[in-house]
């Protein structure tokens, strides 16, 4: 069976700090994928990023960047110079492949970012 | 581009009442679809997903049910609520590997 967590339930950070979102997952599958979403106050789930298990090359966009180690089976989410937006709940969440792309998401249970002015 | 819709945006149910919470998408088709539930400060739990019209497969046992009657549209319904089915309901599209949400419906039974 799949498994994600995330140990942070909560971080609360003085803005431009940078800070880094854990995520373990546990997968019996060769393929498959990982995401991060976040989650604004209004509900709404916003995707962030998608890995296949194949592609370890870490990511970076603008101020947000991914380690991905299938060594560790960690895929971490750091977020540099953080500003009072980024407050949100981050999930992290898996997808394992079974051909016809229809697999639902094994999400974390989210941390909650604080960042304060 | 693709957008989806979930309606209606808030919903206060009484117990034992019905239920029909709706979902389409536009932009797109021959999605997968899929019905997720969020409870307070619990995380998302897949609740059904679809392939196509007709073809629903259910995560976890309940009493809800599913339904696609089109290509692109989800309906997530349920005879008799209960208290436990208090939470926030997100409906997701894809067509490669990646979900993307819609607004969600948030559901309060009393």
């Amino acid at each position: 069976a799949q498994k994600v967590t995330q140990a942070q339930t909560e971080i609360s950070v003085v803005e431009k700090e940078d800070v880094t979102l854990d995520c373990v997952y546990e997968t019996r599958d060769t393929t498959y994928y990982l995401f991060w979403y976040k989650q604004p106050p209004s509900g709404e789930l916003v995707f962030l990023i998608r890995r296949n298990s194949f592609d370890e090359q870490n990511e970076i966009s603008g101020r947000y960047s991914w380690n991905f180690q299938k060594s560790t089976s960690s895929f971490n989410f750091t977020i540099t110079a953080s500003q009072v937006v980024d407050s949100a709940v981050y999930f992290c969440a898996l997808s394992e492949e079974t051909g016809g792309g229809a697999d639902g998401l094994t999400f974390g249970k989210g941390t909650h970012l604080i960042i304060q002015p | 581009s693709q957008t989806i819709h979930q309606w209606p945006a808030t919903l206060v149910q009484p117990v034992g009442s019905p239920l029909s919470l709706e979902c389409t998408v536009e932009g797109t088709s021959n999605p997968n679809l899929y019905w997720y539930r969020q409870a307070a400060g619990r995380g998302l739990q897949l609740l059904f997903y679809s392939v196509g019209i007709g073809q629903i497969s259910s995560e976890v046992p309940q009493n809800l049910s599913a339904s696609r009657p089109q290509d692109r549209q989800f309906i997530l319904s349920s005879k008799k609520l209960l208290l436990s089915d208090s939470g926030f309901y997100l409906c997701a599209w894809s067509v490669m590997a990646e979900q993307y949400f819609g607004p969600g419906t948030r559901l309060t039974v009393t």
